[in-house]
C-alpha cells in the first residue's frame, strides 16, 4: 500500500539535544512538507521541499533543519535552538508543490521535551 | 495576506442531527479551499476540496461544502452526524503560486452526543 510513514510515533528528548524525525513516502510525490501542530493553533508550516536537494523555509523554520537527499525521504531535525519543541509533528506530501495538489499526511510524531 | 478563520473552537451535536462547521477566508482572488479531518493522535485526511466550477462540493463520508464568494465562506455540512464523525476539522486555503503550502485554520473540534 502507498502512503506516508513517520517514525517514531512518540519521541522524548532532553533539553539541549538534537533529535531527528523520520518521514518516508512511497507515493512517488515530488513535494514534501513538515507541519507543527499545537493545541488550538492549527498547523503551521516548518519547511517544504519541491524536489530533491531543494527545500524552502516555512513560517516557523527557526530551530529546525531538513534535508532532501532522496525523493522518498524528508527528515526533520529539531535542534537545541528550538525554544519550545514539544508538539505534534506532521509530514505531508503531494504530487507537486501546487496548491491544487492534495496533500497526504502521515500519522505524526509526538515530541516531548523532558 | 491570506488567512483562514474557523470561528467555532468546539461544537457538540447530537447523533443524527445536522452539522455545519464554519470557515471564512481572506484572499484577494478565488482561492483553492480544502476541508480535512483529524482523528485523535492521527494525521489529516482530505474530506473535500474546491477549485472552481460548481460551488457545492461533495466529499467523502457524506460531507459537503458550499463556496460563497460574497461571504468569503466555505462551510462544511453533513445532514446526519454519526458518532464516528467526532474529530477535529480543519479548513485550509491554497495560493495559486507554485511552491506555496496550505494555510490552515485553527480547527473545530466536533463532539457527538448520544
Amino acid at each position: 500500500d502507498g502512503g506516508i510513514t513517520q517514525s517514531p510515533k512518540y519521541l522524548f528528548r532532553k533539553e539541549g539535544q538534537n533529535v531527528t524525525l523520520s518521514c518516508e513516502q512511497n507515493l512517488n510525490h515530488d513535494a514534501m512538507y513538515w507541519y507543527r501542530q499545537d493545541p488550538g493553533q492549527g498547523l503551521r508550516l516548518i519547511y517544504y521541499s519541491q524536489i530533491v536537494n531543494d527545500f524552502q523555509k516555512g513560517d516557523i523554520a527557526e530551530g529546525y533543519s531538513v534535508s532532501r537527499e532522496k525523493k522518498e525521504s524528508f527528515p526533520l531535525t529539531v535542534t537545541s535552538a528550538q525554544k519550545n519543541p514539544t508538539a505534534f509533528y506532521l509530514c505531508a506530501s503531494s504530487v507537486l508543490a501546487r496548491s491544487t495538489d492534495t496533500q497526504y499526511f502521515g500519522p505524526g510524531t509526538r515530541l516531548t521535551v523532558l | 495576506a491570506q488567512s483562514v478563520t474557523q470561528p467555532d473552537i468546539h461544537i457538540t451535536v447530537s447523533e443524527g442531527a445536522s452539522l455545519e462547521l464554519r470557515c471564512n477566508y481572506s484572499y484577494g482572488a478565488t482561492p483553492y479551499l480544502f476541508w480535512y479531518v483529524q482523528s485523535p493522535g492521527q494525521g489529516l485526511q482530505l474530506l473535500l476540496k474546491y477549485f472552481s466550477g460548481d460551488t457545492l462540493v461533495q466529499g467523502i463520508k457524506g460531507f459537503e461544502a458550499e463556496f460563497k464568494r460574497s461571504q468569503s465562506s466555505f462551510n462544511l455540512r453533513k445532514p446526519s452526524v454519526h458518532w464516528s464523525d467526532a474529530a477535529e476539522y480543519f479548513c485550509a486555503v491554497g495560493a495559486r503560486q507554485a511552491g506555496t503550502a496550505l494555510i490552515f485554520g485553527k480547527g473545530t473540534t466536533l463532539s457527538v452526543s448520544s
